[in-house]
């Protein structure tokens, strides 16, 4: 059974990068899409953007102007990079996996890690 | 970006009863509708996709249902494990979104 498994600095200061990865064990990370997801209490949830396997992403356009996700088939894990962060950007943070039906082109979150909190702070 | 409304934002019930859970979207999503349980300090967990259909390991007690733009949650005999906040999310179109939650408190 697949599991995902975040980790990364719990505090960043503001006006740096906040930098995430997600290890995935159980499974392998090729044909799914994988996802970075954030949650807090004003802004609740809030999609960050996805990889595919082959390294194509598609992002948030709340984010894209300061977002990056990579994925490292090599090592089976996928990484997130938020720049110029806020306070705004504390959050708790967790990456997702997307599957789909066979033959549809639409895919749903099925896996989640357990999240990692997040603080912006100087 | 499509916006998704739960309602109601929470609501009490006791052991044993039947809850349901609205969510309406602000566009057509055909059936491109999940619903997930989360429990306090803990990550989502996927119950539903294609807003009817279970994810493994889900038990039957859970129920969706809907298409277009209005679209339920039921949950029989609700237990105390089953107290937690609920949230629907569309993946018709990106970005994708989620409803503002429905807590589900014991009465």
């Amino acid at each position: 059974q697949v599991q995902l498994q975040e980790s990364g600095p719990g505090l960043v200061k503001p006006s740096e990068t906040l930098s995430l990865t997600c290890a995935v064990s159980g499974g392998s990370i090729s044909q799914f899409y994988w996802n970075w997801i954030r949650q807090s209490p004003g802004r609740g949830l809030e999609w960050i953007g996805y990889v595919y396997a082959s390294g194509s992403t598609h992002y948030n356009p709340s984010f894209e102007s300061r977002v990056t996700i990579l994925v490292d088939t090599s090592k089976n894990q996928f990484s997130l990079k938020l720049t110029s962060v806020t306070a705004a950007d504390t959050a708790v943070y967790y990456c997702a996996r997307q599957d789909h039906r066979p033959r549809d082109y639409y895919y749903y979150i099925d896996v989640w890690g357990k999240g990692t909190t997040v603080t912006v702070s100087s | 970006d499509i916006h998704l409304t739960q309602s109601p934002s929470s609501l009490s019930a006791s052991v044993g009863d039947r809850v349901t859970i609205t969510c309406r979207t602000s566009q057509d999503i055909k059936n491109y509708l999940a619903w997930f349980q989360q429990k306090p300090g803990k990550a989502p967990k996927s119950l539903i996709f294609g807003a009817s259909s279970l994810q493994s390991g889900v038990p039957s007690k859970f129920s969706g249902s809907g298409s277009g733009t209005d679209f339920t949650l039921t949950i029989n005999y609700v237990q105390a494990e089953d107290f937690a906040t609920y949230y629907c999310q569309q993946y018709y179109i990106y970005p994708l979104t989620f409803g503002g939650g429905t807590k589900v408190e014991i009465k």
